[in-house]
């Protein structure tokens, strides 16, 4: 079947600007997650569902950064007013249940702020 | 704070020789580690997890608690292992979320 998709594949952007990024998880992954990967920073996370839980929001750098996930399935993350460090790649994944399996990941946005 | 180390930016060396890439880690209670790769132009992709125990594509891990390390190994390197390989912890009671180390890179030379 298909796997994690992402939209868009890149994304250039002015400073300050606000930007959307769309992830598709494999259908019926209750889990889902958004990883950001930058040269300084590495692999870092940024926000976690599962199901109609609360989402964990632990990893979100700024209050210039949401997501949000409807009806179980597709997340948006939202970046408002981007600022030149938001620029990285943000990948998604996706779990059958959060703990012990594994997370597929999407191919990632490549967001470049100007 | 959790925390994964891995010490070298990037591993070389040529076919056939064995390769260790290693993984330290800092959490106090019972981990589960995993490693990821990412080959070039691919996505990020499950390579092996400490709790199935197995051997994926000749390479394997041990958990070692006492030296709280998780390092890759394979016997005998491949060109086509040639990737960016990523160690990553989680715990019960973390959602599941990730965490990883900073990658290296493995540069298997004919």
């Amino acid at each position: 079947g298909a796997g994690v998709s992402q939209s868009p594949s890149n994304k250039v952007t002015e400073k300050g600007k606000d930007v959307e990024l769309r992830c598709d998880p494999i259908s019926g992954h209750t889990a889902l997650y958004w990883y950001r990967q930058s040269l300084g920073q590495g692999l870092e996370f940024l926000i976690y569902f599962q199901g109609n839980s609360a989402p964990d929001k632990s990893g979100l750098p700024s209050d210039r950064f949401s997501a949000e996930r409807t009806g179980g399935s597709v997340s948006t993350l939202t970046i408002q007013r981007t600022q030149q460090e938001d620029s990285a790649v943000y990948l998604c994944a996706s779990s059958l249940t959060p703990m012990g399996y594994e997370q597929y990941f999407g191919p990632g946005t490549r967001l470049t702020v100007t | 704070a959790q925390r994964v180390t891995q010490p070298e930016k990037l591993l070389s060396v040529f076919k056939g020789a064995p390769v260790e890439l290693k993984c330290n880690y800092s959490y106090s209670g019972s981990p589960e580690l995993f490693w990821y790769v990412q080959y070039s132009r691919q996505r990020l992709q499950l390579l092996l997890r400490h709790i199935s125990r197995e051997s994926i594509k000749g390479f394997t891990a041990d958990l070692n608690k006492g030296e709280t390390s998780f390092h890759l190994k394979k016997p005998f390197a491949q060109e086509e292992d040639s990737a960016m390989y990523y160690c990553a912890l989680t715990y019960s009671g973390n959602t599941g979320k990730l965490i990883f180390g900073q990658g290296t890179t493995l540069q298997v030379k004919p």
